[in-house]
C-alpha cells in the first residue's frame, strides 16, 4: 500500500523567508504527484501537478520538484509572506484513475 | 458561485442517526469522489465515481453508502452513524480528458457523531 509521509508537520517562519516543505512516498511508480493548499473552513486549493516524466514545475513564488527514484517531492516557497500560512498537502496518483493517496500536511504559519 | 459545492456545511448528529451529505457540481466533470479528513491523517478516499453508472469502493468504504443521481450530483450516507465517523469530509471532481488531471474540492462538511 503507498504511503505518503510529510515533514515537517508544523512549520512556523517570519516573513520572507524561504522554506521547503518535504514529501515522500513508497511507491515510486507513481503517476503524478500533486501539492495542495487548505485554508481552514475551505477546501483543498490545487497549487502545482507535475507528471511522472517531469522533475519540476513552477508557479510564481512556489517551485516544486520531483525525484521519483528516491520517492520524493519538495515544495519550496519563496519570500513567504503571512498569505501563505495555510496547511499544505501533497498527493500522489498511482494510475490514470487519478485517485489520490495523501500525506497528512505540513501546517505552515508565517509571521509577519 | 462555488463550482463544488457541499450541503450541509456542518452537521451534528446522535449514534445511530442517518446522515446523508450531498455535493453538487457546476463543472461538468463525469469523476466524483468522496473523502475524509481526520487530524494529522490528510485525506482518505471513501468513495469515487467515473460516471453516473460506475461507483467504486475507496480505502475506507465500511459504514457508508454513495449515490449518484446524475452528473453533477454525488451524495454520501451513513447508515447508522458511529463517533468514529467524526471528521471533515470534501468532496471532489476531475475531468483527466481536460488535459490537467486535478482534482477540484468543495469546502467541506464537518460532521460530528456524539
Amino acid at each position: 500500500k503507498q504511503e505518503v509521509t510529510q515533514i515537517p508537520a508544523a512549520l512556523s517562519v517570519p516573513e520572507g523567508e524561504n522554506l521547503v516543505l518535504n514529501c515522500s512516498f513508497t511507491d515510486s511508480a507513481i503517476y503524478n504527484l500533486q501539492w495542495f493548499r487548505q485554508d481552514p473552513g475551505k477546501g483543498l486549493t490545487s497549487l502545482l501537478l507535475i507528471q511522472s516524466s517531469q522533475r519540476e514545475q513552477t508557479s510564481g513564488r512556489l517551485n516544486a520538484s520531483l525525484d521519483k527514484s528516491s520517492g520524493r517531492s519538495t515544495l519550496y516557497i519563496a519570500a513567504s509572506q503571512p498569505g501563505d500560512s495555510a496547511t499544505y498537502l501533497c498527493a500522489v496518483s498511482y494510475n490514470a484513475g487519478n485517485m489520490l493517496t495523501f500525506g497528512g500536511g505540513t501546517r505552515l504559519m508565517v509571521k509577519p | 458561485d462555488a463550482d463544488v459545492t457541499q450541503t450541509p456545511r456542518n452537521r451534528i448528529t446522535k449514534t445511530g442517526k442517518r446522515i446523508m451529505l450531498e455535493c453538487s457540481q457546476t463543472k461538468g466533470h463525469d469523476r466524483m469522489y468522496w473523502y475524509r479528513q481526520d487530524p494529522g491523517l490528510g485525506l482518505q478516499l471513501i468513495y469515487y465515481s467515473f460516471d453516473v453508472k460506475d461507483i467504486n469502493k475507496g480505502e475506507i468504504s465500511d459504514g457508508y453508502s454513495v449515490s449518484r443521481q446524475a452528473q453533477a450530483k454525488f451524495s454520501l450516507s451513513l447508515e447508522s452513524a458511529i463517533p468514529n465517523q467524526t471528521a471533515l469530509y470534501f468532496c471532489a471532481t476531475s475531468d483527466p480528458r481536460r488535459g490537467a488531471d486535478t482534482q477540484y474540492f468543495g469546502p467541506g462538511t464537518r460532521l460530528t457523531v456524539l
